[in-house]
C-alpha cells in the first residue's frame, strides 16, 4: 500500500484542464515543499515534470503546474493534449523512513 | 548527458537468482544515491532498494528484504541488484533511478524486464 494517496484515474478532453491530487500527512507532504511529479508511459523511463512542489525542469511545458495545501499536493495540466495520456506519480519527502521519500500509487490520465 | 542503462533482465524460474546492472554515464556517479524501482504488470511503481552514494548504506522494501542485495562499484559507474529466491510476484520491469538534491528522482533508466516463471 502506497504512503501517498492519488486517485486511480482522471480524464479530460483536449484543451481542458485536469488536476491530480496527492494526499499525505504532516510527516511527508505537509512537512516540507519537497513534492515531485512524474509522467510515465509504461515501458518507458518515467520523466520528472515538477520538483519542489512547483518547479519545472528545463524542457517541461508551462502547461504543467503544481501546488500544495496542507498535506495535499496537486498537479494541474492545462490545455490537455493527446500525448499527455499517461500515468502520473507523486513522490514526497518523508521523515518516517529511509530513503527519505515515498511514492504515490499513481493516476491514469485518459485524454478523451 | 545523464544516462542510466539497465541490463541483465530476462526469464528466470522461481527460486533461482539473477543479477541486473545499471550503468551510469554523464555525471559524477560517486556523488549520487541510486534507487531501484519496479513496476509489475498492471501495477504502479514500487520502490525496491536504495544504495547511498558511497555504498555505506542500503535500504530495502519489506517485499524483497533478505532476498535482494544492492551494491555499487563507483570505479565502474555501475549499480547492481542481486536477486535471490525469485518469486512470481517479482515479475516486473526494474528501473534504476538517480536521486536529485531535494528528495526527488531526476533521472530514470528505461528499465529491464524480469519474468519469473516456470
Amino acid at each position: 500500500q502506497s504512503a501517498l494517496t492519488q486517485p486511480a484515474s482522471v480524464s479530460g478532453s483536449p484543451g481542458q484542464s485536469i488536476t491530480i491530487s496527492c494526499a499525505g500527512t504532516s510527516s511527508d507532504v505537509g512537512a516540507y515543499d519537497y513534492v515531485s511529479w512524474y509522467q510515465h508511459h509504461p515501458g518507458k523511463a518515467p520523466k520528472l515534470i515538477l520538483y519542489d512542489v512547483s518547479n519545472r525542469p528545463s524542457g517541461i511545458f508551462s502547461r504543467f503546474s503544481g501546488s500544495k495545501s496542507g498535506n495535499t499536493a496537486s498537479l494541474t495540466i492545462s490545455g490537455l493534449q493527446a500525448e499527455d495520456e499517461a500515468d502520473y506519480y507523486c513522490i514526497s519527502y518523508t521523515s518516517l523512513r529511509n530513503p527519505r521519500w515515498v511514492l504515490g500509487g499513481g493516476t491514469k490520465l485518459t485524454v478523451l | 548527458q545523464v544516462q542510466l542503462v539497465e541490463s541483465g533482465g530476462g526469464v528466470v524460474q522461481p527460486g533461482r537468482s539473477l543479477r541486473i546492472s545499471c550503468a551510469a554515464s554523464g555525471f559524477r556517479f560517486g556523488t549520487y544515491d541510486i534507487h531501484w524501482v519496479r513496476q509489475a504488470p498492471g501495477k504502479g511503481l514500487e520502490w525496491v532498494a536504495t544504495i547511498f552514494f558511497d555504498g555505506a548504506s542500503e535500504y530495502y522494501a519489506d517485499s524483497v528484504k533478505g532476498r535482494f542485495t544492492v551494491s555499487r562499484d563507483n570505479s565502474k559507474n555501475t549499480v547492481y541488484l542481486q536477486m535471490n529466491s525469485l518469486r512470481a510476484e517479482d515479475t516486473a520491469r526494474y528501473y534504476c533511478a538517480r536521486e536529485g538534491p531535494t528528495y526527488y528522482i531526476d533521472y530514470w533508466g528505461q528499465g529491464t524486464p524480469i519474468t519469473v516463471s516456470s
